[in-house]
């Protein structure tokens, strides 16, 4: 089956810009998450969708970021405006929601450069 | 969440077998221990999952204690290719999948 799909591979923008990535999920998969992980850390999650709800964004920058998940498929993760701090790999992940598992399937990620 | 404890880094050399302990004294009684991978340039990878006793697929086993508080991935005879990062995660199948720091471990020649 095909994987998680994320573009872009690589952006470079100047701070203050905006920036946004796309996520294209597993099908059937109803969970998906944005995660931001910085050179040297382990994924910090930013926000989890069930479907096209919202379950946990406790730790999303709602001052400058945005998500939405379209019709439960695939997602956006905006940034706006960007801070140097920002600079970070962006990864979405996608499962399916069963009761016993919790396996999650990755993609490649978005590097995000902010100069 | 539990939260989970495990050693920054470990080395190793090629064909040893490679144990990681992670503590997690406060699971709750339906979280699951999970483990992921991760290789520099990728996203995370699922290696195995385990709620109690003793879970082994291709790729590692995984050693529950009957008190849960702790669990132990074990890497059969590791190669050059399995330097990587490892982290525990503890939550049900609703969790946050919150990752900590991970540990690295590094295999020589």
């Amino acid at each position: 089956e095909a994987g998680v799909a994320q573009s872009p591979r690589y952006k470079i923008i100047e701070k203050r810009q905006s920036v946004a990535f796309w996520c294209n999920p597993i099908s059937g998969h109803a969970t998906l998450y944005w995660y931001q992980q910085i050179l040297g850390q382990g994924p910090k999650l930013l926000i989890q969708f069930q479907n096209n709800g919202v379950v946990d964004d406790s730790q999303l920058p709602k001052d400058r970021f945005s998500a939405e998940r379209l019709k439960g498929v695939d997602s956006t993760l905006k940034i706006q405006p960007a801070k140097l701090e920002d600079s970070a790999v962006y990864l979405c992940a996608s499962s399916p929601w069963r009761e016993d598992n919790t396996e999650a399937f990755f993609g490649q990620g978005t590097r995000l450069t902010v100069v | 969440l539990a939260k989970t404890t495990q050693p920054i880094s470990m080395d190793s050399y090629e064909g040893q077998e490679v144990n990681i302990t992670c503590s997690h004294n406060n699971i709750a009684t339906n979280d699951y221990i999970t483990w992921y991978q991760q290789f520099p340039s990728q996203g995370p990878r699922f290696i195995i999952q385990g709620y109690k006793t003793k879970v082994t697929n291709e790729v590692a086993s995984l050693f529950i204690p009957a008190d849960r508080k702790s669990s132990t991935l074990s890497l059969p005879r590791v190669s050059l290719s399995d330097t990587a990062v490892y982290y525990c995660l503890v939550g049900d199948n609703d969790y946050k999948l919150s990752f900590g720091a991970g540990t690295t471990v590094t295999v020589r020649a």
